[in-house]
């Protein structure tokens, strides 16, 4: 398994501004993703972000949008950009492990309110 | 329609109910099925796996898959007030190995 640090765990934004959420494993992952989970909707995938390139985006989400940097192995940033009340969601990252493909493990999650 | 259809909920049962949650899919090309389960403010925790058709069972918990249906299932047996959480299915294709696909959550509620 994997121990997945998610900070914030929450906040409170005003319009306009940008928020960058962290998620730190605590061992290599293979992969690691940014999903956002909207009451009442599935969690979708944002993209996934990959080490030392550009992330991979899902239809709907785009890169000045949702700026993600994956330094190293343990490590991942996205930033949600000049908000709106419409980005009031919960932000989750997931990762996949070494050794346990398809199984993929996730941070207690970011609650964004945005005012 | 949507590629995972999951009804919401809440479902609320007694302890020691047994708990049928389920979900339907419409992409034949699915072949790994997982149930998550998310207590309130928590990340989504791994609850089961399986891959392709048939039974798996863990302890209180059993996971079906019927792909000629396109429909999995989640049983719990006797049921606990600490199952209380709202359990997703998530799919994943064969030929798309790091996409999940996931329901929209079925919110159960056990009371003693």
């Amino acid at each position: 398994s994997a121990v997945i640090s998610q900070k914030p765990s929450r906040d409170i934004c005003q319009r306009g501004t940008s928020l960058t959420i962290q998620c730190q494993v605590d061992s290599q992952v293979t992969m690691m993703f940014w999903y956002r989970q909207q009451p009442g909707q599935s969690l979708t995938l944002i993209a996934t972000a990959n080490q030392g390139s550009e992330a991979t985006y899902e239809s709907g989400f785009v890169i000045d949008k949702f700026p993600i940097s994956r330094p190293n192995l343990t490590f991942s940033t996205l930033t949600v950009s000049n908000m709106s009340p419409e980005d009031s969601s919960i932000y989750l990252c997931s990762v996949e492990i070494r050794g346990a493909k398809n199984i993929q493990y996730f941070g207690a999650g970011t609650r964004l309110s945005v005012l | 329609q949507k590629e995972v259809e999951q009804d919401p909920g809440p479902l609320s049962v007694p302890e020691g109910a047994i708990v049928s949650l389920n979900c339907t899919y419409s992409n034949s090309a699915f072949q790994y099925f997982m149930w998550y389960r998310q207590y309130s403010r928590k990340g989504p925790e791994l609850l089961m796996y399986t891959y392709s058709s048939g039974n798996k069972e863990d302890g209180r918990f059993t996971a079906q898959v019927d792909k000629s249906s396109k429909y999995i299932s989640l049983f719990i047996r006797d049921s606990q007030p600490s199952d209380s959480a709202t359990y997703l299915c998530a799919m994943r294709a064969l030929y798309n190995t790091d996409k999940l696909i996931f329901g929209t959550g079925t919110r159960l509620q056990v009371f003693p």
